[in-house]
């Protein structure tokens, strides 16, 4: 059973903080991906990786680094965080290109 | 640029009743579809895919490339229905997918 793990459920920071969401997956996956999920917005890609130290922006990239160092982790940064960053963040991994993707349990983050 | 459109936010239906979730996409090419669901506390996850023209937990998606539409359909809604649901796409060779906004049913 694919499992994808989130470092944290909730999480609450203040303006200007460098804030780092982690996500590890256990399945060997090629793909790992973060989006966040906004109401009325739907799902929007930040960042992806299709191997280890290896990545691409998504639709909105801006405000947003990440880092893959290790197959099985992906870090999305928050360089210096911002109040319109308030969202619900979504990891994903899949095992191939064309394969299903599976998602972690999200974290949700407030930045006052 | 590809893009998902699911029309309604949110949508009521009465258990027993059939129950249509609307996706339209814009692409030029020939894309992959999917749903994706997302029960309360629970996390998203794979629906149905057009590929595999199967029909799961009563759910079937037909992909209709002249309407460019993959609309989502239920013959008689079930309470353990309600969910978000959201379309993708994925287009080409791409690794990523394109996701609507998604549509709240309540039955």
């Amino acid at each position: 059973d694919v499992k994808v793990t989130q470092s944290s459920r909730y999480l609450v920071k203040r303006t200007g903080e460098k804030v780092f969401l982690e996500c590890v997956q256990d399945m060997d996956h090629e793909n790992m991906f973060w989006y966040r999920q906004d109401p009325g917005l739907g799902l929007r890609l930040i960042y992806f990786s299709y191997d280890v130290k290896m990545k691409e922006k998504g639709d909105i990239p801006e405000g947003y680094s990440v880092s893959r160092e290790k197959k099985e982790r992906f870090s999305l940064i928050l360089e210096s965080a911002s109040t319109n960053q308030t969202s619900m963040y979504l990891c994903a991994s899949s095992y191939r290109d064309r394969e299903t993707q599976y998602f972690g349990p999200g974290t949700r983050l407030l930045v006052l | 640029a590809q893009r998902v459109t699911q029309p309604e936010k949110l949508l009521s239906v009465f258990k027993g009743a059939p129950v249509e979730l609307k996706c339209n996409y814009s692409y030029s090419g020939s894309p992959e579809l999917f749903w994706y669901v997302q029960y309360s506390r629970q996390r998203l996850q794979l629906l149905l895919r057009h590929i595999s023209r199967e029909s799961i937990k009563g759910f079937t998606a037909d992909l209709n490339k002249g309407e460019t539409s993959f609309h989502l359909k239920k013959p008689f809604a079930q309470e353990e229905d309600s969910a978000m649901y959201y379309c993708a796409l994925r287009s080409g060779s791409a690794r990523q997918l394109t996701f609507g906004s998604g549509t709240q049913l309540t039955v």
